[in-house]
């Protein structure tokens, strides 16, 4: 079945270093990509999308590019902010899956100041 | 304007008790999506309708689990019988079509814990 797989946390680092979280994912449609994000008290938000190979979803400095060859979606960030701090979760929809989302386990990160 | 709203926020059940949580979606969204989320996981789907119909219930864990939206806005999912591995965060999300690309919109969830 579809699946996303995303490198285990905690993650910390200082403020200003830079940011990968790996995430691959195993589809049988073609599936759009997202990374949802979960600050400390609230919510799950959508931080970005990319619905098409080789298309880049950013936001807030995030980004991340949807690559069909590797079966990767990897959330990048050139200098974390302490209120970066929050768990972030990779994940995916498909038209045969009937747009319910599959998540990965999350990777919570940590800034120190 | 407002987002989903859920409630109650927190619900404490002793084991066997019956439960029912509540979700209201953004006005106008036509799908609607229940996900469970165990402490230190991902959510995981439960169930979806599209207005009024459960279209898929896949995710529902047993026969305890059930989820009705019967005017197609406000939907509850009621536990029966609660057992302990019932405890998780009860997510509702909705969004404005049944789309692979569209943004699904959260609720802050309902924590169960069930002694």
């Amino acid at each position: 079945g579809d699946s996303v797989t995303q490198m285990e946390g905690p993650v910390t680092l200082s403020e200003e270093a830079f940011l990968t979280i790996n995430c691959t994912y195993t589809a049988t449609g073609y599936p759009s990509l997202f990374w949802y994000v979960q600050y400390p008290g609230e919510g799950l938000q959508l931080l970005l999308k990319a619905t098409k190979a080789d298309d880049k979803g950013s936001n807030k400095g995030f980004e991340a590019t949807y690559r069909k060859e590797t079966t990767s979606f990897h959330l990048e960030k050139g200098s974390v902010q302490v209120s970066d701090s929050a768990v972030y979760f990779c994940a995916l929809t498909t038209y045969s899956s009937a747009s319910k989302i599959i998540f990965g386990s999350g990777t919570r990160l940590s800034i120190r100041p | 304007g407002a987002g989903v709203s859920q409630s109650p926020r927190y619900k404490v059940a002793k084991r066997g008790q019956d439960v029912a949580l509540r979700c209201d979606p953004i006005s106008g969204h036509v799908s609607l999506f229940w996900y469970q989320q165990a402490l230190g996981q991902g959510p995981e789907f439960l169930t979806y309708f599209q207005n009024e119909a459960q279209l898929d219930k896949s995710g529902l864990p047993s026969d305890r689990f059930f989820a009705e939206r019967p005017e197609g806005s406000v939907s509850t999912l009621k536990i029966q019988r609660t057992q302990q591995e019932d405890s998780a965060v009860y997510l509702c999300a909705s969004s404005l079509w049944w789309q692979a690309t569209l943004e699904q919109y959260f609720g802050p969830g309902t924590r169960l814990t069930v002694t």
